[in-house]
């Protein structure tokens, strides 16, 4: 089955310099890939996704890039700030794109220092 | 608008007990639920899958047993967790997809 790999596992930045995020995939039918920021105790919220036949994807501060033939994707956050600290999971998806079942990396914990 | 809302946000329970775990959708119709665990400090991992008037599909490791999932309505799942033990304390959460796709807020089971 699809395994992600997720990294770092910690990320410690200062505010206003930029965040990376990496993650890989196995499985090459995986064609959706969101992005979710959880802070502690809450529910994930998705801030990004991406679907396998566009290569890059902005909202504002935040980017995902996707390499299907490499089977990576990342995500980038510029100017970060203080509020963006918060542990952020990727996913990948081959069964019914953002309604089918979501298999979760492990997740990065980001800090941004003020 | 559109949101899956879970119930208890958290709750502890004797060890021994049973806890039940609603999440309802609001403002959309669930016709899947997917259930997940998290543990402290690692990843959601999926559980089982509940489609609306069926059986729901468990993962491997996950004893239907004990989490028992009932997913009777369009707009109401329920996941019971039977005989609880400490090592079962963690993190549950909810996602109900129809035309779209909501996390429920999550339920953080404590047993002692």
């Amino acid at each position: 089955g699809e395994n992600v790999e997720q990294h770092p596992s910690t990320l410690s930045v200062q505010e206003g310099d930029s965040a990376v995020i990496k993650c890989t995939y196995s499985d090459s039918a995986s064609n959706y890939f969101p992005w979710y920021k959880q802070e502690l105790g809450k529910r994930p919220q998705l801030i990004i996704d991406i679907r396998s036949n566009v290569g890059e994807k902005k909202d504002q501060r935040i980017a995902v890039t996707l390499n299907k033939t490499a089977k990576h994707f990342s995500l980038h956050i510029t100017e970060t700030q203080p509020e963006d600290s918060a542990v952020y999971f990727c996913a990948a998806s081959k069964e019914g794109g953002s309604q089918g079942n979501l298999i979760f990396g492990k997740g990065t914990k980001l800090s941004v220092k003020p | 608008g559109a949101v899956v809302s879970q119930h208890p946000s958290w709750v502890i329970c004797k060890s021994g007990t049973s806890v039940k775990i609603e999440c309802r959708s609001l403002d959309f119709q669930a016709t899947t639920m997917f259930w997940y665990r998290q543990f402290p400090k690692q990843s959601l991992m999926l559980m089982a899958t509940s489609n609306e008037g069926s059986k729901a599909t468990y993962e491997q490791g996950v004893e239907k047993d004990k989490f028992l999932i009932n997913h009777a309505s369009l707009t109401l799942s329920t996941l019971t967790v039977t005989s609880a033990h400490p090592e079962d304390s963690s993190f549950y959460i909810c996602r109900g997809v129809g035309t779209e796709a909501f996390f429920g807020q999550g339920t953080r089971l404590t047993v002692v």
